[in-house]
């Protein structure tokens, strides 16, 4: 059974440019949440998807936004970028959106 | 109220010896806590949870002990191994969604 698959796996931005990140679910899985992980602030929860509705978020400016498509595949979008969005960002994906998240291997943003 | 307070940050075990992490809770509405365990390049993976209505989880090496009274919870590794050398994050969600990490705690197992 694969896993939650998230492309790129590294991607270098200049400030001020727009990005988006790929996530693809467990075969199933209809929830899809994405984490930010920084050494500083750690794992923090960014938004969560459920049928193509976004149906959490978290503390994070609006220039972070999501999406989900009827196959359940999520993209995350970060615009006008700044230095402080790198980070490792992290999709998880669960078969309700209750218990049991499966986490991918993150997409590793540098903004330089 | 929703953060979840994790220590060690770091601990160091001989390999057979006992690993102890423990966390803390402000949100008396958490009703899942799940351990994590991370490797370098990889996204962190589940070990085991427990609900507040057990005290206690065992699932091989791993146990999780719950404390509701105390609003703490740990994570034991008996018979620790190099290879549990990992980074291990406890968190806590409502409903299991949303989860609220802690900060980490970076566990080397000596051989």
């Amino acid at each position: 059974k694969a896993g939650v698959t998230q492309t790129p796996r590294y991607l270098i931005k200049t400030r001020g440019q727009q990005v988006t990140l790929s996530c693809s679910p467990i075969s199933g899985h209809r929830s899809v949440s994405w984490y930010q992980q920084t050494p500083g602030q750690g794992l923090q929860f960014l938004f969560e998807y459920f049928s193509e509705t976004q149906r959490n978020k978290g503390n994070f400016p609006g220039r972070f936004s999501g999406r989900q498509f009827s196959n359940s595949r999520s993209e995350m979008n970060v615009s006008t970028l700044e230095l402080g969005d790198s980070a490792l960002y992290l999709c998880a994906s669960s078969l309700y959106g209750d218990y049991g998240y499966t986490f991918g291997s993150g997409t590793r943003l540098t903004v330089v | 109220q929703q953060q979840v307070k994790q220590s060690p940050q770091s601990l160091i075990v001989q390999k057979g010896g006992i690993s102890i992490i423990n966390c803390a809770y402000e949100n008396t509405a958490f009703d899942y806590f799940p351990w994590y365990q991370q490797f370098p390049g990889k996204g962190p993976a589940l070990l085991i949870a427990i609900r507040p209505d057990v005290s206690e989880k065992k699932e091989g090496r791993f146990t999780i002990s719950f404390n509701k009274s105390a609003k703490q919870f740990s994570l034991h590794i008996m018979d620790s191994q190099p290879g549990d050398s990992a980074t291990y994050f406890c968190a806590a969600s409502i409903n299991g969604n949303k989860l609220v990490f802690g900060a980490g705690t970076i566990l080397r197992v000596k051989s």
